[in-house]
Order: C-alpha cells, then sequence, then structure tokens
C-alpha cells in the first residue's frame, strides 16, 4: 500500500526557512524511474509545482522559485525533505508531496498546511 | 513555461448528463496531459494519464480524449459524487504546469 505524508511547522514567520518532509511507505526512491515531487495549493487556488528529487538523486526545481528552494532525500530512500528559505506571506499554502512511476503523481499525501504570518 | 488554459471555470450539470472540460496547451505537449478531481479539504485524485488512458480504479464514464494542443475530459453520465474541482496537469516539461481549474456542481 502507497502512502505518503506531509509534516512541517504549520506557522512560521516572515523571512524564515521553512522545512518540510514527505515520509513515505509502500514503494521505494532506488527504484529506476521513480521521483517524488513537491505541489502547493494557496487556499481557493490552483496547484504549483515546486520541486522533484529523482530514484538518481537527481533534482529538478521550478525556476520562478529556484533561488529559495532545496530538496533531498534521506539516505535510506523513504524521506524527501523541501526547504524555502525566506519565506513571505505568499508562500501561505497547503504542500503536498506526490509520486511519479511513470504517470505523473499518481499517489499524493494528504497535505500540511503551512501559513507564514508574523 | 508552458500554459494550460483550462476551462469553463465553473459548470453546474444535472445527474446523468455528459460534461466536458477542455484544457488548451500554449504548445505541443504530446500525450503528457493528466486529469485530477480535488474534493473539498482533500489532496487531488488521478483521474486520466496519458491523455486518454484511464487510471486504475477510476470509472469508465471518464475518458480523455485530445485534438492537437487541445485535451479534454468527459464525463458520461454524471453522477451524485462526481462533483469536485477538476484540474488538468501537463507532464512533458519542468516545470509541470496545472489548469485554473474547473468547479463542477450538480444542478
Amino acid at each position: 500500500q502507497v502512502t505518503l505524508k506531509e509534516s512541517g511547522p504549520g506557522m512560521l514567520q516572515p523571512s524564515k526557512t521553512l522545512s518540510l518532509t514527505c515520509s513515505f511507505s509502500g514503494f521505494s526512491l532506488s527504484t529506476s524511474g521513480m521521483v517524488v515531487s513537491w505541489i502547493r495549493q494557496p487556499s481557493g487556488k490552483s496547484l504549483e509545482w515546486l520541486a522533484a528529487i529523482d530514484w538518481d538523486g537527481d533534482k529538478y526545481y521550478n525556476p520562478s522559485l529556484k533561488s529559495r528552494l532545496t530538496v533531498s532525500k534521506d539516505t535510506s530512500n523513504t524521506q524527501v525533505f523541501l526547504k524555502i528559505t525566506s519565506v513571505d506571506i505568499a508562500d501561505t499554502a497547503t504542500y503536498y508531496c506526490a509520486r511519479s512511476p511513470g504517470p505523473p503523481f499518481d499517489y499524493w499525501g494528504q497535505g500540511v498546511m503551512v501559513t507564514v504570518s508574523s | 513555461d508552458i500554459q494550460m488554459t483550462q476551462s469553463p471555470a465553473s459548470l453546474s450539470a444535472s445527474l446523468e448528463e455528459i460534461v466536458t472540460i477542455t484544457c488548451q496547451a500554449s504548445q505541443d505537449i504530446g500525450n503528457w496531459l493528466a486529469w485530477y478531481q480535488q474534493k473539498p479539504g482533500k489532496s487531488p485524485q488521478l483521474l486520466i494519464y496519458g491523455a486518454t488512458s484511464l487510471a486504475d480504479g477510476v470509472p469508465s464514464r471518464f475518458s480523455g480524449s485530445r485534438s492537437g494542443t487541445q485535451y479534454s475530459l468527459k464525463i458520461s453520465r454524471l453522477q451524485v459524487e462526481d462533483p469536485g474541482i477538476y484540474y488538468c496537469l501537463q507532464g512533458y516539461s519542468a516545470p509541470f504546469t496545472f489548469g485554473s481549474g474547473t468547479k463542477l456542481e450538480i444542478k
């Protein structure tokens, strides 16, 4: 059974660094072709793809946010992390992680709400 | 970035009615198009991938089609469990981009 679950701070202040964790089971990120992505959704708005990391450790970023994003994974290939530096109110959103074994984003986590507020 | 123009923004239809949602890609994306359904407070669920392939467990009343750079999602007979927001996604090239969404309601 494939499951993904995001975790994060819930709320943080502007200019701080947001750290998110995606913990997953039921598949291995070391499997050839496997990718885990981060996607976010402000309340009432559409979805925005942020970053991805693949089975080989290659990383991909949305150019609009690239300078602020860092995606990584743990050595056991059961967790993927995302850091966003210098957060702003505009970064308030629900953040999802999702996997892509081929068809894009077939399994998603439940999402974690992040509020940026002073 | 590849832009995905989705229409309509909202749609109200009767049960058993045929519903069609479209996405227009700003450039050729081949068959790298997926459709998702999102219900309130839930994560998106994959319906269609590869423009026309039905995801596992998705009812056969959902179908996808392509004409050039225009993609369509059709619900052949609207059911009570189908309301939600539908999104298209292009997976052809990063940054992967979503349509703006179509809110589907029962009339």
